[in-house]
């Protein structure tokens, strides 16, 4: 039960892309496609962006998009905002009903 | 609406026990799987333990196995962790997550979190 590996910072000025991975191995990201995506501002719950690996919930913009290949997954944020800064983290199913989190990223908007 | 209230958390010393206890509203709990996660200070994201809806199945991480203990009351609409032999790591805010809303295997809400600090 190993972290997934995410940079720890990762910025971008308004307007831009950016784009935040999550490293895993073939239990976890690789094995499967239950890989999410939370956004977290200081001092509150996570919310969900992304689930299964690509597709968002209602209510979030499509400016939030996800990925995988390989042992890799990936959030883009296009069209950066202000609003976008704050914290990621990529969650993964890693089998018999276990789960994985990576070490969170923080989203500077320049 | 869906609302996860947690409570019980505070301080206690090490080798010392607490327990949580997670008030679900705003959808059918006990159609629902439930977790907890964990965010030490300044850390990412932990998952500790998770329940099955029913309450007949139950997970732990590496961790806390053999030291926690997940169970849910459905009459009640609460989902619990007890937590003995507290160690110093295990400091962190406990966050109570409904499963199931995108899927089983993803979390789709959290409460607010309960602060549980070991130190002596």
């Amino acid at each position: 039960q190993s972290a997934l590996t995410q940079p720890r910072s990762v910025a971008g000025s308004p307007g831009q892309s950016v784009t935040i991975s999550c490293t895993g191995t073939s239990s976890d990201v690789g094995g499967n496609n239950f890989v999410s995506w939370y956004q977290q501002y200081p001092g509150k719950a996570p919310k969900l962006m992304i689930y299964e690996v690509s597709k968002r919930p209602s209510g979030v913009p499509d400016r939030f998009s996800g990925s995988k290949s390989g042992n890799t997954a990936s959030l883009t944020i296009s069209g950066l905002q202000a609003e976008d800064e704050a914290d990621y983290h990529c969650y993964s199913y890693a089998g018999s009903y276990t789960w994985v989190f990576g070490g969170g990223t923080k989203l500077t908007v320049l | 609406e869906v609302h996860l209230l947690e409570s019980g958390g505070g301080l206690v010393q090490p080798g010392g026990s607490l327990r949580l206890s997670c008030a679900a509203s705003g959808f059918t709990f006990s159609n629902y799987a439930m977790s907890w996660v964990r965010q030490a200070p300044g850390k990412g994201l932990e998952w500790v333990s998770g329940i099955s809806a029913s309450g007949g199945h139950t997970y732990y991480a590496d961790s806390v196995k053999g030291r926690f203990s997940i169970s849910r009351d459905n009459s009640r609409d609460t989902l619990y962790l007890q937590m003995n032999s507290l160690r110093a790591e295990d400091t962190a805010v406990y966050y109570c997550a409904k499963r199931g809303g995108y899927g089983d295997y993803t979390v789709d809400y959290w409460g607010q979190g309960t602060l549980v600090t070991v130190s002596s």
